[in-house]
Order: structure tokens, then C-alpha cells, then sequence
């Protein structure tokens, strides 16, 4: 397998823009989860998935986030109107069949919002 | 949550061991202790998992208190791969899989 899946892998874009951020998870996997990493916050978990649905979105930082997981080969997180101060490393990750196993990470998505 | 306490930093010598310390004096009973690790620009990665044994594989080995409320992590023989930052996380019960990271300790290790 080719392991956790993201694209693109860097994205710059301009403030108001809408930002698409894309996640292939491992097959067989049944929960998906999404993280973003900065300096000053370490890395948080935004919002994660089991069996496509979503459990626990509280970690989403407003409105303007929102994650969807349409079948358990995709998922996307979408930011809409973006913001400089989202500017981040985005992970996306997925862990197997029980709530004990280990997770394994994508490479990430380097966001830039300018 | 679990609250974990991680040293910030530490620093080793090539080819010696390592032995990373965490704190979680809150976990409970049926909560794992998992250890993820991050090298420089990489998304974090699995390195080892417990519940109350000791653990061991090809990575390093898990050795966690008989009262649970702390384990260490240890690196046998350090090379120059292993500097990252190293992540404690109790696993909660049933919260699908749900990894909260910490600060971490970031490991250097010089030649």
C-alpha cells in the first residue's frame, strides 16, 4: 500500500480564496482523521471520521472549515473564505479496524495564504 | 483527556541508548500509551504501543510503571535518524482511535 494519500502537497493562495485539501486514506482503514500543525499550536486535531461519518468535529476552528468524507476512499477538507492565519501544515491520517491501532500520516499539505 | 507531561528537550549521543520519559498519572484502566515520533518536515509515525507489559519491537522498547502513571520510551542504540520530536499520547477507550498530542520532547542526538 501506498499509505496515507494528500494533495497537493503545497498550496498558496490569496486571502477570500476557497482552499481544497484532499486525503486518500489506507485501504481497509475505517477511521480518517485530520490535524493541523503550526509553530505556535503544535498540532491539533480538527475533526476525525469512522466509517465516513463524522464523530467529532470540535476541534474545527469556525465556520469557515468544513471536512466531508464521502465514501472510505476520499475525504476533503475545504476552507472557505481562506485567511492568512490559517496558514499551516495540514495532516491527514488514517488508523485501522480497532480504536487501539496505530495511526499512520500522510506527508501533509504546506498551506500558505497570502 | 489524559494530561501528559513530556520533558521539552533532550540530547544523546550516537549509539547510545535513550530513554525518553512521559508522565500520564490521569490515564485509566483501559487506556493504551501510545508513542509517536516526528522527524524534521514528516508527518508523525507510529513507533510503539502498551497497555500494561513491557513492549518491544524493532524500534524500541516500551517500559511502563507498575502503578501506569508513567511509562519511558527507550531507543537501545541512537543514530542520527532517530532526532525528532517524540509524542507520549494515552490512547482513550473507545474514541475512535483519537490521537491528542502533547508538546513532545525533541531529541537531538549528536555524533
Amino acid at each position: 500500500d501506498a499509505g496515507v494519500i494528500q494533495s497537493p502537497r503545497h498550496e498558496v493562495t490569496e486571502m477570500g480564496q476557497e482552499v481544497t485539501l484532499r486525503c486518500k486514506p489506507i485501504s481497509g482503514h475505517n477511521s480518517l482523521f485530520w490535524y493541523r500543525q503550526t509553530m505556535m499550536r503544535g498540532l491539533e486535531l480538527l475533526i476525525y471520521f469512522n466509517n465516513n461519518v463524522p464523530i467529532d468535529d470540535s476541534g474545527m476552528p469556525e465556520d469557515r472549515f468544513s471536512a466531508k468524507m464521502p465514501n472510505a476512499s476520499f475525504s476533503t477538507l475545504k476552507i472557505q473564505p481562506s485567511e492568512p492565519r490559517d496558514s499551516a501544515v495540514y495532516f491527514c491520517a488514517s488508523s485501522g479496524r480497532t480504536w487501539k491501532s496505530e495511526a499512520f500520516f500522510g506527508q501533509g499539505t504546506r498551506l500558505t495564504v497570502v | 483527556d489524559a494530561k501528559t507531561t513530556q520533558p521539552n528537550s533532550m540530547e544523546s549521543n550516537e549509539e547510545e541508548p535513550v530513554h525518553l520519559p512521559c508522565n500520564h498519572s490521569t490515564i485509566s484502566g483501559t487506556d493504551y500509551i501510545h508513542w509517536y515520533r516526528q522527524l524534521p518536515s514528516q508527518g508523525p509515525e507510529y513507533v510503539i504501543h502498551g497497555l500494561t507489559s513491557n513492549v518491544n519491537n524493532r524500534m524500541a522498547s516500551l517500559a511502563i510503571a507498575e502503578d501506569r502513571k508513567s511509562s519511558t520510551l527507550i531507543l537501545h542504540r541512537a543514530t542520527l535518524r532517530d532526532a525528532a520530536v517524540y509524542y507520549c499520547i494515552p490512547l482513550i477507550y473507545n474514541q475512535g482511535g483519537k490521537l491528542i498530542f502533547g508538546q513532545g520532547t525533541e531529541l537531538s542526538v549528536k555524533p
